[in-house]
């Protein structure tokens, strides 16, 4: 069957610290693969996403590459501010309609 | 404008009560969906709606009742609320494009707490 695995949090880090966020999947075919982040009291978003292997998604200095040899979709971005402070989700969507989300990670900037 | 909208925003209720969440999406959609997330994130699908159709029926409760009038609106009937039914549900909507996997857009959600 097709899931999502991400990396626990909370994830504390320092302005201008290095993000990483992991993401691994399992799909049974070619799926597409999406980080979605949630803001505090908000609904999620689209941040990026990639439809095949090698693909690389980017938007507002995130980044994450599409690597089907791995099953992964990390999420990276070299220095974070305080305004990412977040919930991020990775997901895939494979047949249908149906996405599979990860369990979500918390993600807290400090000045 | 508000490409996915629902009302309320908050709803506080006593347990054993019946309440509704509407959504309403105006971007054109043909798939709407119901999620809950739990107080730890936890995102899980409940229903999913194709052209009014019912697509998606994850485990959840028949106390638990999706109603779509028509494709731009998903309603979310909750009877005889629980303890355990407090959350925050999320309507969400995407374009049905054959052959492509396609994002879906999500409302500011519904924070539900039974007291």
């Amino acid at each position: 069957g097709n899931s999502v695995t991400q990396m626990e949090g909370p994830v504390t880090l320092s302005e201008e610290a290095f993000l990483t966020i992991n993401c691994t999947y399992t799909a049974t075919g070619y799926p597409s693969l999406f980080w979605y982040v949630q803001y505090p009291g908000e609904g999620l978003q689209l941040l990026l996403k990639a439809t095949k292997a090698d693909d690389k998604g980017s938007n507002k200095g995130f980044e994450a590459t599409y690597r089907k040899e791995t099953t992964s979709f990390h999420l990276e971005k070299g220095s974070v501010q305080v305004s990412d402070s977040a919930v991020y989700f990775c997901a895939l969507i494979q047949t249908g309609n149906q996405f599979y989300f990860g369990t979500g990670t918390s993600l807290t900037v400090i000045p | 404008d508000t490409a996915v909208s629902q009302t309320p925003k908050y709803l506080v209720t006593q347990m054993g009560n019946d309440k509704s969440i509407k959504c309403e999406q105006n971007l054109g959609h043909d798939t709407m969906y119901w999620y809950k997330q739990d107080s730890k994130k936890f995102l899980k699908i409940m229903f999913s709606y194709n052209n009014k159709e019912l697509i998606i029926n994850e485990t959840v409760p028949n106390r638990f009742s999706p109603k779509s009038p028509d494709k731009a609106h998903l309603n979310l009937h909750i009877n005889s609320l629980e303890l355990g039914d407090s959350a925050v549900y999320f309507c969400a909507s995407s374009q049905d494009i054959a052959g492509s996997y396609n994002e879906q857009f999500f409302g500011p959600g519904t924070r539900l707490t039974v007291l």
